[in-house]
């Protein structure tokens, strides 16, 4: 059983409100990810994190800003929300094992609304 | 650059019927392969992966998938598919020089007829 929380699941917010979408893992993983995903859609990486203080932009460019304060939280933040932010956040770590990628674990995600 | 292509966007199966779900993968070293399922309003749960060795892997819920280099292939299949099958799944691939970074294919919508 995967050990990674996000919240709000759900938030339907108005546009120009500045917004916090948090993710937090129990597992002690150094490499945390967060993805974008439409319906129908693939997953889009926007950010990721290799340990404290390393944070980098993904394969999608995204408005959205992220921080590694802590090893276990990875919030995602929207300065000023707009109806195109509308989407599915999808947080997920994996462990540090060097050489290639490992499992990714899933949080249950954060469906985002911006009216 | 890598990409993941699942041709089939939906596919609907009689429960009891066998299931193969197709994906392509576009890299030129050998690849870390995974699958995923993602239930309706849930995240993404690791059904099974590939990264050396046999090429028949089996996974959980009495998944497997089978690589096949020569056709670019990681297929996943169950012989029986149950109505608690019925999901989104996700192929992904991942690099050696990539980290833990993922590239997923668009996912294909599995519906599971009575």
């Amino acid at each position: 059983e995967a050990d990674i929380y996000q919240t709000p699941r759900y938030l339907v917010i108005g546009t120009g409100k500045k917004i916090t979408l948090e993710c937090s893992q129990t597992m002690g993983h150094d490499k945390m990810y967060w993805y974008q995903q439409d319906p129908g859609m693939e997953l889009h990486l926007i950010h990721y994190s290799y340990g404290v203080n390393s944070t980098e932009k993904g394969d999608l460019s995204s408005e959205s800003t992220v921080s590694r304060i802590r090893t276990e939280h990875f919030p995602l933040t929207l300065e000023s929300a707009r109806p195109s932010h509308t989407s599915q956040y999808l947080c997920a770590s994996s462990d540090p094992g060097t050489g290639g990628p490992r499992e990714l674990f899933f949080g249950e995600g954060s469906r985002l609304t911006v009216l | 650059a890598q990409s993941v292509t699942q041709p089939d966007i939906h596919i609907t199966v009689s429960e009891g019927a066998s299931l193969e779900l197709r994906c392509n993968y576009s890299y030129g070293a050998t690849p870390y392969l995974f699958w995923y399922v993602q239930s309706p309003g849930q995240g993404l749960q690791l059904l099974l992966k590939y990264f050396s060795g046999d090429t028949l892997v089996q996974g959980i819920k009495g998944f497997e998938a089978e690589f096949k280099r020569s056709q670019s292939s990681f297929n996943l299949r169950k012989p029986s598919v149950h109505w608690s099958d019925a999901a989104e799944y996700f192929c992904a691939v991942g690099a050696y020089n990539q980290g833990g970074k993922l590239i997923f294919g668009q996912g294909t919508e599995l519906s599971v007829k009575p």
